[in-house]
């Protein structure tokens, strides 16, 4: 069964900070992808990654920015964080399948 | 853009009833995309339901069914008797071939009652 993990799970974070959120597979699948999902909307694609070295924009990729520094990392960085980023945030990997727990994630 | 539009919730079931929740998409860029439901239980991340890559063909597990029809764009879910174990929030789903973007619905979130 491949795993997807995210850290921290649980993140308070102040306005104009960096924010790093963090996501490891171990199933050796190619592509990754970060979500944020909010309230009466499903999950939308912020980025994903074809493999390692690659970062490609999804469809609200704006104020965010990823790295791929390997085939088992992936991370979402927020350079400078305001409060419309409070958010959940979802990693996910492979073919649709398999999605980790999700990080809460408040700007303040 | 490709968009999804699933039964608002909340809803709410009373336990061995019949379920339905109505799944729409519209996918401008693919004739017959792939189409997904996904579930997140409480406190627990999101699974794959079941998917679907054929339009015509039904898809089934845990005893959700949905069938992908073309014709009318949609992909329900349903359930002939639920239990109050299916209290979650249900999400329809559509992605292209090779599944690199996936579109969401804004999910539907389902209580049983016992």
């Amino acid at each position: 069964e491949a795993a997807v993990t995210q850290s921290p799970r649980n993140k308070v974070a102040v306005t104009g900070g960096k924010v790093t959120l963090s996501c490891n597979q171990t199933n050796n699948h190619n592509n990754m992808y970060w979500y944020r999902q909010d309230t009466g909307h499903g999950l939308r694609l912020i980025h994903y990654s074809y493999g390692a070295g690659s970062t490609e924009k999804g469809d609200i990729p704006d104020g965010y920015k990823a790295s791929r520094p390997s085939q088992e990392n992936f991370s979402l960085i927020l350079e400078l964080a305001t409060p419309s980023q409070t958010s959940v945030y979802f990693c996910a990997s492979g073919d649709a399948g398999y999605f980790g727990p999700g990080t809460r994630l408040t700007v303040l | 853009g490709d968009s999804v539009t699933q039964t608002e919730g909340p809803v709410t079931v009373s336990e061995s009833e019949s379920l339905i929740i109505n799944c729409t998409y519209s996918a401008t860029s693919i004739a017959y995309p792939n189409l997904f439901w996904y579930v997140r239980y409480p406190g627990e991340g999101l699974q794959l339901l079941l998917k679907v890559i054929t339009a015509g063909q039904k898809g089934s597990s845990r005893g959700f069914e949905a069938t992908y029809n073309k014709e009318t764009t949609s992909f329900h879910l349903q359930k002939a008797s639920v239990q109050e174990s299916d209290s979650a929030v249900y999400y329809c789903a559509l992605g292209h071939y090779g599944n690199e973007k996936i579109t969401f619905g804004a999910g539907t979130k389902l209580t049983i009652k016992p």
